[in-house]
């Protein structure tokens, strides 16, 4: 059984602040990953892809890749209210899986 | 990115009734979509994958005679869920795979289904 892991969260940051959010797979053969922010009532808005080790930057956004330890993780720096959602983490090897999602909080 | 659509957004029938949800790729074309159910404060949890010209794969407990799925063309797919049922009620997203070495996955909007 192929899994992706996540905290569900919720993680609650100051506005301003760094949040990072955090995956884990199991699936040695994965190439592809992504984060995926879904707002409460909403589908999901693809928001960041990587596919190879080391950090990849899109505006606030950084995400991270260690494909040694099985280890993708998101940041998201000057945190604003408006990110308040939840994160899900794809991982494709033969197929695509999803993590259960991280619920992010950023209190005013 | 890219775009995908999906009609209704919204629908509410009297159980028993057939409902049909279409889901497009509006600027590119997509050999594989997926289709998806959500219910509230749960994760996402596939129920198909729809390739173009085949017949669909459905995911483990999924009544494949209860959701019918057809991928007519490279832009869309159709979900139908025959004689609907309260416990049908749910968010159904589809999603579209765009790329050929690196696929990346868009979703639609959804479709919020209510069954009275």
């Amino acid at each position: 059984q192929k899994e992706v892991e996540q905290n569900s969260g919720p993680l609650s940051v100051p506005e301003g602040a760094i949040a990072s959010l955090n995956c884990t797979y199991s699936d040695r053969g994965s190439q592809s990953f992504f984060w995926y922010r879904q707002y409460s009532g909403k589908s999901p808005e693809l928001i960041m892809s990587i596919y190879s080790n080391g950090d990849k930057e899109d505006g606030r956004f950084t995400a991270q890749l260690n494909k040694a330890s099985q280890y993708v993780s998101l940041l998201i720096r000057d945190s604003q209210p408006s990110d308040s959602a939840t994160y899900l983490c794809a991982v494709k090897g033969q197929n695509f899986v999803f993590g259960p999602g991280t619920r992010l909080s950023v209190l005013p | 990115g890219a775009v995908v659509s999906q009609h209704p957004s919204r629908v509410i029938c009297k159980s028993g009734t057939s409902v049909k949800i279409e889901c497009r790729s509006l600027d590119f074309q997509a050999t594989t979509m997926f289709w998806y159910r959500q219910f509230p404060k749960q994760s996402l949890m596939l129920m198909a994958t729809s390739n173009e010209g085949s017949k669909a794969t459905y995911e483990q407990g999924v009544e494949k005679d209860k959701f019918l799925i057809n991928h007519a063309s490279l832009t869309l797919s159709t979900l139908t869920v025959t004689s609907a049922h309260p416990e049908d009620s749910s968010f159904y997203i589809c999603s579209a795979l765009k790329g050929v070495f690196y696929n990346e996955q868009f979703f639609g909007p959804g479709t919020r289904l209510t069954v009275l």
